[in-house]
Formats: C-alpha cells, structure tokens, sequence
C-alpha cells in the first residue's frame, strides 16, 4: 500500500465551478501537509502549506487537513482555465529540511472555458 | 532570480551510455534532492543531500550516483543507462517546508 494515495483523474470541469481533490495516506507521522500545482512540461511548485487540521484559505483555494480520517483536500472556488495543470498532494513529518518529503502521483486537473 | 537551473532539458541517450544531469541553486540551500517523475508513480526520491559532503540514498536509487562538492551543485550520474530510466528528472533545493523544484530534464533511453 502506498503511504499516500491521490485519484489520478483525470478531472473536466467547467469555467466557474468549485474543484476539490483529494488525498488519503496511511502514516499518522504526517504532521505537515502541502500542495504543489504542475503544469505541463514544468516543475511543480508550491500553493498551500498546512500544519495543522482545519482549514487554511489563500484567494480561491482552500487547503483542508483531517488527521482523524487521514485525509486532505484542496478546494478551489470561481475556478479558472489558468488553473488546468496537474495538483500533487505531499506530506511530511517534520519541518526540518532533512524530512522526506512523500508525494501523492497528482491530479490532472482540466477547466473547460 | 534563477532559483533552481537544471541542464540539459532533452537528452536521448543509448542503452549502456552514462550521462551526467547537471543541477544549481542559487539560494544557498543546504538540502538539496534529485526526483524522477513517471506516469502513475508520482515523485520518487533518488538522492538527496544535507550539505557539501554529504549525500544518502532516497526511494530509487539504483542506477544513479551523485556528489555535492559545493553548497550549489547537484549533479545527478547515470553509470550505465538503462530503458527503465526513460523519465523526467527533477532536481529540487529546500529550506524548511519550502522546495523549489527546477524546470525538469526529459530523459529518454534507447
């Protein structure tokens, strides 16, 4: 079993519409909980970073944490065609540099205009 | 404002040949890690390092070799290449919960 599980989609919707995607893991180590956004043919890179369960909001996304099931989510409101690329789910146990940081596979994520 | 610079971006390498993927920071960042990316499988840790000197062995690591003689070099070898290392290669430099990946190397072996 992997230590972090994420849907691959891949994931249509229309021009306006709230995403959410998602992530389940088995490690209950995990303290910290981040989401990157790839777009095609590049690196990913950061969008929300969490460390605690709850919601933390920044503009349209929303970045959900609940320990207790062991499951995260990203909302995105109002979403936009500029938001289509791939989401990936990551997670670690400690803030220190040196902690491995565990990816989930991604999301593709397509937002029809 | 380069952040994270990896060379090249393509390569076609033949089965057996060894190559060496280049990747720099300029953030003074001591941790540095190279990932390969493939379909499915999400980022997997090759290699990773804590600082000049100093490296270990991450998720993949068979295959592959690497250095870090300064703060700001990475280079990530493949000894001997093999149609399995078809993939892309990301080279990524952290500080705390931040990583700042690099544009990605598209490697593909025949």
């Amino acid at each position: 079993q992997k230590e972090v599980e994420q849907d691959p989609g891949p994931l249509s919707v229309p021009e306006g519409a709230i995403v959410s995607l998602n992530c389940t893991y088995s490690n209950s180590a995990f303290q910290y909980f981040m989401w990157y956004r790839q777009y095609s043919r590049k690196g990913p890179e950061l969008l929300m970073y969490t460390y605690s369960s709850g919601n933390k909001e920044d503009g349209r996304f929303t970045a959900q944490v609940d320990k207790s099931s062991k499951y995260i989510s990203l909302f995105i409101r109002d979403s936009q065609p500029s938001d289509s690329a791939t989401y990936l789910c990551a997670m670690k146990v400690s803030d220190s540099s040196a902690s491995k940081i565990i990816f989930g596979s991604g999301t593709r994520l397509s937002i029809r205009p | 404002n380069a952040g994270v610079t990896q060379t090249p971006k393509f390569q076609v390498l033949k089965t057996g040949q060894s190559m060496t993927l280049q990747c720099a920071q300029d953030m003074n960042h001591e941790y540095m890690s190279w990932y390969r990316q493939d379909p499915g499988m999400g980022l997997r840790l090759i290699h990773y390092s804590v600082g000049a000197g100093i490296t270990d062995q991450g998720e993949v690591p068979n295959g592959y070799n690497v250095s870090r003689s300064t703060t700001e070099d990475f280079p990530l070898r493949l000894l001997s290449a093999a149609p399995s290392q078809t993939s892309v290669y990301f080279c990524a430099s952290s500080y705390s919960n931040r990583v700042y990946f690099g544009e990605g190397s598209w490697l593909t072996v025949v």
